[in-house]
Parts: C-alpha cells; structure tokens; sequence
C-alpha cells in the first residue's frame, strides 16, 4: 500500500523558514517523479515544485521560485521542501504527492498526472 | 501558462440523477488532463488522467472524456460519498501544472 506522510509543517515568521518532509512507503520510491502542492485556505490546488525520480531535475513555481529548494533522499524514501523568505501568501496545507508514472522498460517517465497524495502539513506564516 | 476554467463552480443535484462538470482548457491540451475528487479535510483522490482513463479503484460510474481544449467528467447515479469537489488539471505543458477552480458538486 502507498503510504506518503508529511511532517515538519507549523508556524513562522514572515521572513522564517521551514522543511517540510514526506516519507514514502509501499513503492520504489527513486523511480518516480514526485511534486509538491498546496491549497491555500478555502482557494483551489497549486503546484510546488516537482523532481524527477533521480533527483537530477528540479522545476519550481514562479511564487516560489528562489524561496524554496525540492530536494529527495532515495535511500531513505523522503522527499523534502526546504522553504525559505517565508511569506504570509504561503500559508497554506502542503501536499506532497507521487506521479503516475508510465514504465518504459526500467525507466519511469513522467505522466503528470498525481496518483497518490500525502495527507497534508500546515504551513501557517504570521506573525 | 495554460488557464484552466471549470464550470459550473456550484451543481447542485439530486442523488440517483447524473452531473456533468465542464473543464476548459486556454489552448489545446491533447488528452493529458486528469480530474480529483476532494472532500472537505480531505487529500485530493486522482479518479480520470489521460482524459478518460480511470484510475486503480474507480467506481464506473465516473467517466471522463474529451480532448483538445474540451473536457467533461460525468458522474452518473450520483450517491452520498459524490459530493464533493473536482478539480481538473492539465499536464501537457509543464511546468507550471496548472488546475482549474474546481466544482462543488452539492446536493440538491
């Protein structure tokens, strides 16, 4: 069973930082590409961040980019979001979530398509 | 960036009856759209990608179809758990993934 669970989320200061982490379980964690989203209070989904299964390509939003760094450790199944020059427009639940991911021979491609989400971490950004 | 615009942004239907929930795309995104269910305090749960192809575990009564800039998901014989909203998203031209505003399927 897929299995992603979030951590690390709380309250900062406008300016602070945070790291939000997501465990994986119940697949082969550095073959697929995984992303990260959030959902600002009573708004729609927005994509994060994104990062290919090998750690080796990264893509930000433009909100986010420069702030915030995706990064994963295979070998602990982890995917992570280093969230700096935090903002009060970055409170928000953050999801991580796995791609679908189409298998070409032994190499998973990107579909786009999230298949499995995280439960969620809130971020709240105040001060 | 491709605008993705979902409509209505509330239906209103009776359990039993059939929705239909329009996403429109700002310019053609072949079939690479998907569609998810979110329930209040809820993670988002992928039930269409590919435009029409449900995901592991999806009832049949969820149906996608479309292509190119048009795209409607049907719910038919709607039932209690239904009620919820959808979003669609697009994912032929990334990044950004983008997603439409969603459809608060209620009950009528």
């Amino acid at each position: 069973e897929v299995q992603l669970l979030e951590s690390g989320g709380g309250l900062a200061q406008p300016g602070g930082s945070l790291k939000l982490s997501c465990a994986a379980s119940g697949f082969t964690f550095g073959s697929y590409p995984m992303s990260w989203f959030r959902q600002a209070p009573g708004k729609g989904l927005e994509w994060v961040s994104f990062i290919s299964g090998s750690g080796g390509t990264t893509h930000y939003a433009d909100s986010v980019k420069g702030r915030f760094t995706i990064s994963r450790d295979n070998s602990k199944s982890t995917l992570y979001l280093q969230m700096n020059s935090l903002r009060a427009e970055d409170t928000a639940v953050y999801y991580c979530a796995k791609d679908v991911g189409e298998t070409w021979g032994n190499i998973v491609v990107v579909v786009g398509a999230m298949e499995f989400w995280g439960q969620g971490t809130q971020v709240t950004v105040s001060s | 960036e491709i605008v993705m615009t979902q409509s209505p942004a509330t239906l209103s239907v009776s359990p039993g009856e059939t929705a239909a929930l329009s996403c429109r795309a700002s310019q053609s995104v072949g079939s690479n759209l998907a569609w998810y269910q979110q329930k209040p305090g809820q993670t988002p749960r992928l039930l269409i990608y590919g435009a029409s192809t449900r995901a592991t575990g999806i009832a049949a009564r969820f149906s996608g179809s479309g292509s190119g800039k048009d795209f409607t998901l049907t719910i038919s014989s709607l039932q209690s758990e239904d009620f919820a909203v959808y979003y669609c998203q697009q994912y032929y031209n990334w990044p950004p993934w983008t997603f439409g505003q969603g459809t608060k399927v209620e009950i009528k």
